[in-house]
């Protein structure tokens, strides 16, 4: 059963700095992998998708890595801003049963 | 391009009374999936459909929960009778399923979400 799970659950940092966000999926039997924000009392919104056979993706500040071997995503964000505050959460599915599967999200707060 | 439609935005009932949502995909998707979202949590799939047919319920609770999509375009959600732990957000997403090995197969596109308050 694939398990997906992100790390931090929250964090903090200044305005201005470049900061990582993890997720870690159990089962590397994956299509790809899709990163999403929400703002709060919203729907979500896709940034950057990974297909399986891609090692990255980069959109403007975004940058996305891949490694299914060790069942590992990472979205860097360069020169945070205040508004990157939002929670972000990484989504897997499966390419045995095609269930997606979400992690619980890691909720970034930018310091002005 | 138009997105994800869904209504109402926000919904507050008392606990055993009944509640209908409304998604309208994008056009040409083909799945459309029905997400609850607890707050703190990521979303948990509810039901799958593909057209018409449902792909996988596995998660939804049948005894009170319904979902169609009878036209293979939009689709309802409906509780009956609502508890309180059905205090949610319900997303609907869809997506459009070209073949293996095209770029963004299986990518979703969310609506906003109704938020629902079971009191």
């Amino acid at each position: 059963k694939q398990e997906v799970t992100q790390i931090p659950a929250a964090l903090s940092v200044p305005e201005g700095e470049n900061l990582v966000l993890n997720c870690s999926f159990t089962d590397s039997a994956i299509y790809n992998l899709q990163w999403f924000r929400q703002d709060p009392g919203k729907g979500l919104t896709s940034l950057l998708l990974i297909q399986s056979s891609q090692r990255e993706q980069t959109s403007g500040r975004l940058n996305a890595s891949l490694d299914k071997s060790s069942g590992r995503s990472t979205l860097y964000i360069a020169a945070s801003q205040p508004g990157d505050s939002a929670t972000y959460l990484c989504a897997v599915p499966s390419n045995r049963d095609d269930k997606i599967i979400f992690g619980k999200g890691t909720r970034l707060h930018i310091l002005p | 391009e138009a997105g994800v439609a869904q209504s109402p935005r926000y919904k507050i009932i008392e606990k055993r009374q009944s509640v209908a949502f409304w998604c309208n995909p994008i056009s040409g998707h083909a799945t459309l999936y029905w997400y609850q979202q607890i707050l703190g949590q990521g979303p948990k799939l509810l039901i799958q459909f593909q057209n018409n047919g449902v792909v996988d319920d596995s998660q939804l609770p049948k005894d009170r929960f319904s979902a169609e999509r009878l036209k293979g375009v939009d689709s309802t959600l409906k509780i009956q009778p609502a508890k309180l732990e059905d205090s949610a957000v319900y997303l609907c997403a869809s997506s459009d399923r070209p073949g293996q090995g095209t770029p963004n197969y299986n990518e979703q596109f969310f609506g906003p979400g109704t938020r629902l308050t079971v009191l």
